[in-house]
């Protein structure tokens, strides 16, 4: 089975702090998402990568930025966090080679995250 | 436009009912379909891809229409355990896109 973690399933941080979300998987998948959930607007891309140290902004890459360092982790970070990026952040990932990104994703549990 | 699109519900269904959820997307070039399943506060979990041929997996049957853009699933014989949301998922080859979800509740 496919296994995907991420560092923490609920976060409080303060407006103006760092906030690092990692995540991990397992299965030597190529490609990582990242994305946000908020009710009445479903699922949004933040960023993804389709190797390692490689990089692409999805729908609402502002206020974010991310780094793959390694092929099984894929961290999100937000430089100086604000109250509107409360939100669950999802992690996923995907066997495919390349750019190709038409395989199905597996989602890790999410991270609530709360900004005060 | 959103690319993707899900009547929110709520639907309310008693056991044993058939419901039948749809989605409409909007890029033509899109090149795989899904249904994911999200349970409250859980992660999305792929439930069925959606192929050409329609395609079904015991209770659960998928349709795609590409001429009309829009893809169906069809739950029988609902059951308690159902309940859930149903999110549509599109893959245009460039990216994922999700439906904001189809909320389903089973009633005993």
């Amino acid at each position: 089975d496919v296994k995907v973690t991420q560092s923490s399933r609920y976060l409080v941080k303060r407006t103006g702090e760092k906030v690092f979300l990692e995540c991990v998987q397992d299965m030597d998948h190529e490609n990582m998402f990242w994305y946000r959930q908020d009710p009445g607007l479903g699922l949004r891309l933040i960023y993804f990568s389709y190797d390692v140290k490689m990089k692409e902004k999805g729908d609402i890459p502002e206020g974010y930025s991310v780094s793959r360092e390694k092929k099984e982790r894929f961290s999100l970070i937000l430089e100086s966090a604000s109250t509107n990026q409360t939100s669950m952040y999802l992690c996923a990932s995907s066997l495919a080679l390349g750019r190709d990104i038409t395989d199905t994703q597996y989602f890790g549990p999410g991270t609530r995250l709360t900004v005060l | 436009r959103k690319e993707v699109e899900q009547d929110p519900g709520p639907f309310n269904v008693p056991e044993g009912a058939t419901v039948a959820f749809n989605c409409t997307y909007s890029n033509s070039a899109s090149q795989s379909f899904f249904w994911y399943r999200q349970d409250c506060r859980k992660e999305p979990k792929l439930l069925m891809s959606v192929y050409s041929s329609g395609n079904e997996d015991g209770r659960f049957t998928a349709q795609l229409n590409r001429a009309s853009q829009y893809i169906s699933l069809l739950i029988r014989d609902s059951k308690l355990s159902d309940s859930a949301t149903y999110l549509c998922v599109v893959n245009t080859g460039n990216q994922f896109y999700f439906g904001t979800g189809t909320s389903l509740t089973v009633i005993p």
